[in-house]
């Protein structure tokens, strides 16, 4: 079994500063984990992913996330907010190599707001 | 790039009326999705399909169902509309090819469907 758990369901930063959106992950197996990015009136678009291979993930926009075990954290991070950076974001959690995305668990998502 | 269209984007309809919300993607993959996304709630499972004839309920119950007859399009039907039916419906796909992603799905842009 496995959960997600996203702090803060809105965060608003200043255009330029630094983006921290929070995701704790539960799993009984080692997870792989995803950021999911929902612009208004759109589906969800895959930001990045960590699959058990290098512990900083890179992904597109700028967004790069870091996996720690100790922690059990896959916060997702960007150095200088852009306009165009507001939006939902989901993080996801499966049960690894033996898991499936039929077996893919999201959390409630963080509403990122960017103030002029 | 993903293609995988939903349409009805916005429908709006009386309590009782029989609807059908469609999916279709060109990509060729095996397997599909249908969540169900309210406001500041993670996105639930609600039916999911292996293949053509090849479909199973999610974790989230839903009186709705669906159809895998191609294996490109996968409808959601609700026969009789009711206001608690009220949510957005994303629809996804994935390819158990793509080097061992497991939880990396492509969405349609929603269908968001008021019952009044």
């Amino acid at each position: 079994a496995q959960s997600v758990t996203q702090l803060g369901s809105h965060v608003s930063v200043s255009e330029g500063a630094l983006v921290l959106l929070r995701c704790n992950y539960s799993s009984s197996v080692p997870p792989y984990l995803f950021w999911y990015v929902q612009y208004p009136n759109q589906g969800l678009q895959l930001l990045l992913k960590y699959t058990s291979a290098a512990t900083l993930v890179k992904g597109i926009n700028g967004f790069e996330a870091e996996f720690k075990k100790s922690e059990t954290s896959f916060h997702l991070t960007k150095p200088s907010a852009h306009m165009s950076d507001a939006a939902e974001y989901f993080c996801a959690v499966t049960l690894g190599s033996s898991g499936s995305a039929r077996q893919l668990t999201f959390g409630s998502g963080t509403q990122l707001t960017v103030l002029p | 790039e993903a293609d995988i269209y939903q349409t009805p984007r916005y429908l709006v309809i009386g309590t009782g009326k029989k609807i059908t919300l469609e999916c279709s993607q060109t990509m060729g993959h095996d397997k599909m999705y249908w969540y169900q996304q309210d406001p500041g709630m993670e996105l639930h499972l609600i039916h999911y399909s292996y293949g053509v004839n090849s479909t199973e309920k999610g974790d989230l119950s839903s009186e709705s169902t669906v159809s895998r007859i191609r294996t490109e399009h996968f409808p959601l039907t609700l026969e009789s509309a009711r206001p608690s039916h009220t949510s957005q419906y994303l629809c996804a796909s994935s390819d158990p090819r793509g080097g061992g992603s497991t939880g990396e799905l492509f969405f349609g842009e929603g269908s968001r469907l008021t019952v009044l």
